[in-house]
């Protein structure tokens, strides 16, 4: 069974910084590429990055390039994102989700999610 | 980041049919695949149409996708109480060089 497990978020004061992981299990990883998708409260899905199987390519949202960097470790099966200059609409669930086995980045959707993890940035 | 629309709310009773729709542009659907995720309060968003009109297994064949032009569309047809969740379209957009999605359409059975 696939399994994508998140970990890392919590409650953080603006500016400060988070580092989320996303383990994987029953999944090969290194295959994929993986996303990081968000959902603000009482908001829509929101992509927010994501990263090739060799990680030679990353691409991110507007609203957070400069800020966070999506990153990812096949020997450990695992996935992260580092958060830094954090805002308050920056609060939100944050999902792993798997993506393409191969090239483009768009050749297919999110087929495996784990739980997600909570994202608090308040003061 | 422009995303693709979507009605925020849809709904019917049970039995009935129901579409949402998906509207964006020529550098996102009119480029790309859509991909369809239904998703509930407190889980994780499920992989539900994919390229267009394709159904992961376990998805009823009640539902159905289709796209057209800068235009896409979810169908579901013989509407139950179990189908009532958020409907998200999404696809790849080349001119932003990342995903977008829809703003989410919540689907209410009467």
């Amino acid at each position: 069974e696939v399994q994508l497990v998140e970990s890392g978020g919590g409650l953080v004061q603006p500016g400060g910084s988070l580092r989320l992981s996303c383990a994987a299990s029953g999944f090969t990883l290194k295959n994929y590429w993986m996303n990081w998708v968000r959902q603000a409260p009482g908001k829509g899905l929101e992509w927010v990055a994501n990263i090739k199987q060799d990680g030679s390519e990353k691409y991110y949202v507007d609203s957070v390039k400069g800020r966070f960097t999506i990153s990812r470790d096949n020997a450990k099966n695992s996935l992260y994102l580092q958060m830094n200059s954090l805002r308050g609409e920056d609060t939100a669930i944050y999902y792993c989700a798997s993506g393409a086995t191969g090239p483009p980045p768009g050749s297919w959707g999110f087929s495996y999610w784990g739980q997600g993890t909570l994202v608090t940035v308040s003061s | 980041q422009s995303g693709l629309t979507q009605p925020p709310s849809a709904s019917g009773t049970p039995g009935q049919s129901v579409t949402i729709s998906c509207s964006g542009s020529s550098s996102n659907i009119g480029s790309n695949d859509v991909y369809w995720y239904q998703h509930l309060p407190g889980t994780a968003p499920k992989f539900f149409i994919y390229r267009n009109t394709q159904r992961p297994s376990g998805v009823p064949d009640r539902f159905s996708g289709s796209k057209s032009g800068t235009s896409a569309s979810l169908a579901i047809s013989g509407l139950r109480a179990e189908d009532e969740a958020d409907y998200y379209c999404a696809t790849w957009d080349d001119s932003l060089s990342g995903w977008v999605f829809g703003g989410g359409t919540k689907l209410t059975v009467l």
